[in-house]
């Protein structure tokens, strides 16, 4: 089966601007988790929407927000860049302690 | 909050030999899962594996093998007849069955295979 589809792989924004990130997870699985992850910080936990609800959310301000579609496919929006959101942003799908992780978006905010 | 802690910021080891990576967490509660990922150069997370909590008896796959001491909090990755395909940024995560799917990562662990 296919596994988890992140697009677009590479991403390059100016500071100010906002971007969209997508993820289709395993047909199937209606769990969707964000991860960004740093040099600095590691791999930080943004949130995570189970049929199209928020159920859990990071410590990352109101300019990351999420959603999810009725097909399960979840999308994460950044407004307001800054240099500070350049990070690979990965997605997971799965429930019940079984994740499969897409190959992330590398964002680098110039 | 949980807290997961990885002290071996890098490793290496000898094609063939065994090498084993540590990681201790921090919780008050009794139900949880364990896990190791993988992350290549290719930047995917691989499961390599998972422990349920509630199970006294170490999970295994194949090469990979975990020693889970639930008292001391401690769950290590053992990886025998080390591969150069094993070469990969290594982390260790919690999941609590109250944070719905939530993982809480540690700092991760470099492992290199030399030749």
């Amino acid at each position: 089966k296919a596994g988890v589809t992140q697009t677009p792989r590479y991403l390059i924004k100016t500071r100010g601007q906002q971007v969209t990130l997508s993820c289709s997870p395993i047909s199937g699985h209606r769990s969707v988790s964000w991860y960004q992850q740093t040099p600095g910080q590691g791999l930080q936990f943004l949130f995570e929407y189970f049929s199209e609800t928020q159920r859990n959310k990071g410590n990352f301000p109101g300019r990351f927000s999420g959603r999810q579609f009725s097909n399960s496919r979840s999308e994460m929006n950044v407004s307001t860049l800054e240099l500070g959101d350049s990070a690979l942003y990965l997605c997971a799908s799965g429930q019940g302690g079984g994740y499969t992780f897409g190959s992330g978006t590398r964002l680098t905010v110039v | 909050a949980q807290t997961v802690t990885q002290s071996q910021p890098e490793m290496s080891v000898q094609e063939a030999e065994t090498v084993t990576l540590s990681c201790t967490y921090d919780t008050s509660e009794s139900d949880y899962y364990l896990f190791w990922y993988k992350q290549p150069p290719s930047r995917q997370m691989i499961l390599v594996i998972r422990q349920e909590a509630y199970k006294q008896q170490n999970a295994t796959e194949n090469r990979f093998s975990v020693n889970f001491q639930k008292a001391a909090k401690s769950f290590s990755l053992k990886i025998s007849d080390s591969q150069l395909g094993d070469a990969a940024m290594y982390f260790c995560a919690y999941r609590s069955p109250v944070s719905y799917e939530k993982l809480t990562f540690g700092t991760g662990t470099r492992l290199t295979i030399i030749p």
